[in-house]
């Protein structure tokens, strides 16, 4: 297993600014994501965090909107850029295994962002 | 694209009762599903997965089902605890390692 350490745990924030999100990993892993969670909603992934190269993203996002750094492998940013009402939601940092493909991913707390 | 969905949004039901969960899927090439919990203010937790070459796997008080004929996945839970009342994710993987999360459905455990 992994613990996962993300902060802030929540924050509220204006309209038109930007907040970065850190994800700490206790151990080195390969695969290491980034989820949105809008209320009630389920998990959509944003992009995976690539050590040492630009992150790829899913069809919606674009880096612009969500940079994303991974400076190694234990951890990864998440900024969201020029934020609006429409960008709260739960962030969440992910990593995986590719051990046997396993699809038992470890989850941070999340971190919830209300804008106003 | 294709997608993975829940029948059920909200299942309330009285402690120690069984509880079912289920989840359509319609992406014939997926061959390995989870199931996730995530409580009030927690992040998903792995409960249990099945991959496609079974029908049934048991965990402790958890059971998946997978009927890949009607691409129907369902989450037993048997003598369902207080503690068991949270959201509960359906996902599936197909050639990638990302697991694609369905809609949810909340179980409410009433004492």
């Amino acid at each position: 297993s992994a613990v996962i350490s993300q902060k802030p745990s929540r924050d509220i924030c204006q309209r038109g600014t930007s907040l970065t999100i850190q994800c700490q990993v206790d151990s080195q892993v390969t695969m290491m994501f980034w989820y949105r969670q809008q209320p009630g909603q389920s998990l959509t992934l944003i992009a995976t965090a690539n050590q040492g190269s630009e992150a790829t993203y899913e069809s919606g996002f674009v880096i612009d909107k969500f940079p994303i750094s991974r400076p190694n492998l234990t951890f990864s940013t998440l900024t969201v850029s020029n934020m609006s009402p429409e960008d709260s939601s739960i962030y969440l940092c992910s990593v995986g295994s590719k051990v046997g493909n396993t699809g038992e991913l470890f989850f941070g707390e999340g971190s919830r962002l209300t804008v106003l | 694209g294709e997608s993975v969905g829940l029948h059920l949004p909200t299942l309330s039901v009285q402690e120690g009762d069984n509880s079912i969960i289920n989840c359509a899927y319609s992406n014939s090439a997926s061959d390995y599903f989870i199931w996730y919990k995530q409580e009030s203010g927690k992040g998903p937790q792995f409960i249990i997965d099945i991959r496609s070459n079974m029908d049934k796997r048991q965990g402790q008080r958890v059971t998946v089902l997978l009927n890949k004929t009607v691409k129907h996945l369902s989450l037993q839970i048997a003598a369902t605890q207080p503690g068991d009342s949270a959201v509960y994710f359906c996902a599936e993987m197909g050639g990638s390692y990302i697991p694609t999360f369905g809609r949810g459905t909340s179980l409410i455990v009433h004492p």
